[in-house]
């Protein structure tokens, strides 16, 4: 089955820089790749989406990329300002059916 | 216009205690799912319904069981609980037919002594 490895666990950026998640997934007929994030205690909320016939999607300060070959995809979030922080997740997955297999997260800390 | 309802909020059961999670949509969804998240974990999908009267086993159904009678709930039951299913637990829906967002709910902590 599907499996989504999320690097890093835990990553601290001072505000305004660039931050860069990256997962990476085992099946190659995964076509989907949604990237929610999770403020303490509230639920999942998507903040950006890829379907595997598009390389790299752009919505105000959040990317997105993918490379189907290296089976990878990673969030760029630009500028990042303290309401960024967070706990990021990305998920896979294939079908119409929409089993997200979700990778285990990263907390984003934007220090002042 | 609530979007996707769960009730409880909060519960402690006893473990061998059974229960039953409400997740309730507005938005006329075919699909809903429940799934739990654990520390450190991403969201595991436990039972997944694709319409009214249909459910399929997720990643990790064991000691849960699902109904969707009416297309706006989904239920799910733990006949027996056990620690282990200490989590929170999440409800989510959205539309048939394409890819796109899934909603979810607020979210239901459980926890079993």
């Amino acid at each position: 089955g599907e499996n989504v490895e999320q690097h890093p666990s835990t990553l601290s950026v001072q505000e305004g820089d660039s931050a860069v998640i990256k997962c990476t997934y085992s099946d190659s007929a995964s076509n989907y790749f949604p990237w929610y994030k999770q403020e303490l205690g509230k639920r999942p909320q998507l903040i950006i989406d890829i379907r595997s016939n598009v390389g790299e999607k752009k919505d105000q300060r959040i990317a997105v990329t993918l490379n189907k070959t290296a089976k990878h995809f990673s969030l760029h979030i630009t500028e990042t300002q303290p309401e960024d922080s967070a706990v990021y997740f990305c998920a896979a997955s294939k079908g119409s059916n929409y089993q997200l297999i979700w990778g285990a997260g990263t907390k984003l800390i934007i220090k002042p | 216009n609530a979007g996707v309802t769960q009730t409880p909020k909060f519960r402690v059961l006893k473990t061998g205690q059974s229960m039953t999670l409400l997740c309730a949509q507005d938005m006329n969804h075919e699909y809903m799912y429940w799934y739990r998240q654990d520390p450190g974990m991403g969201l595991r999908l436990i039972h997944y319904s694709v319409g009214e009267g249909t459910t399929a086993k997720g990643e990790v159904p064991d000691g849960y069981n699902v109904s969707r009678l009416k297309k706006q709930n989904f239920l799910l039951g733990l006949e027996s609980a056990a620690p282990s299913q200490t989590s929170v637990y999440f409800c989510a829906s959205r539309y048939e037919g394409r890819v796109t967002e899934a909603f979810f709910g607020q979210g239901t902590r459980l926890t079993v002594v």
